[in-house]
């Protein structure tokens, strides 16, 4: 398994903007998956990406992928307060079923 | 929806104490994952199991070891807590025909005095 790095660590805009996150990885990958967490409580899965897809949306989330690059990017718009939370990146290269995280990217949105 | 529960929410103990730690989960899952989130570490996994009675080190199973006798519950177990394994602990789980999504639990706040 390998560890995806996620930057910025900290992010404060104002409700009703744009956040972007991003990622990025070492080795190939299968997939990318991207987590949310809220203060003191477990992750919740957001939204997956294989690696033959170049692009993903999900309700107001957009994932994009670069193999290239080795990176991948979390756009939310339309930010809500709601929204403020560690999200983390975690790229499987399909070495075991085992996923690993990185120290996210903590997202405020301020009302 | 997949339910994974961890047992407690809070929990303190003194240096020394045996603790465990329990999560079950509700969706017949076969893979099992106990991480630890230190801040400014992420998380980090300590132990991982494929199947009953099955389990595999992470990467810091030191000072932990884990049971599984049964599909739905994996333990978490400190033999002899010691103060730098103050930590949030979280449980996770994925099935094998799910993909790999991983559901987590809410939580355990250990804290060793």
């Amino acid at each position: 398994s390998q560890q995806g790095e996620e930057d910025p660590q900290a992010l404060s805009i104002q409700e009703g903007e744009n956040a972007t996150m991003n990622c990025s990885y070492k080795t190939s990958i299968n997939n990318l998956q991207w987590y949310r967490q809220n203060s003191g409580r477990g992750l919740v899965h957001l939204i997956l990406i294989r690696s033959n897809e170049r692009e993903k949306h999900s309700g107001r989330l957009r994932v994009t992928l670069d193999t290239s690059k080795k990176s991948s990017s979390l756009l939310i718009t339309a930010s809500r307060a709601a929204d403020t939370a560690s999200y983390f990146c975690a790229p499987d290269d399909n070495a075991g079923n085992m996923l690993t995280f990185g120290g996210g990217t903590r997202l405020m949105v301020k009302p | 929806d997949v339910k994974v529960t961890q047992s407690s929410r809070y929990l303190v103990k003194r240096t020394g104490e045996k603790v465990f730690l329990e999560c079950v989960q509700d969706m017949d899952h076969e893979n099992m994952f106990w991480y630890r989130q230190d801040p400014g570490l992420g998380l980090r996994l300590i132990y991982f199991s494929y199947d009953v009675k099955m389990k595999e080190k992470g990467d810091i199973p030191e000072g932990y070891s884990v049971s599984r006798e049964k599909k739905e519950r994996f333990s978490l177990i400190l033999e002899s807590a010691s103060t730098n394994q103050t930590s949030m602990y979280l449980c996770a789980s994925s099935s094998i025909e799910g993909g790999e999504k991983l559901f987590f639990g809410s939580g355990t706040q250990l804290s060793v005095l």
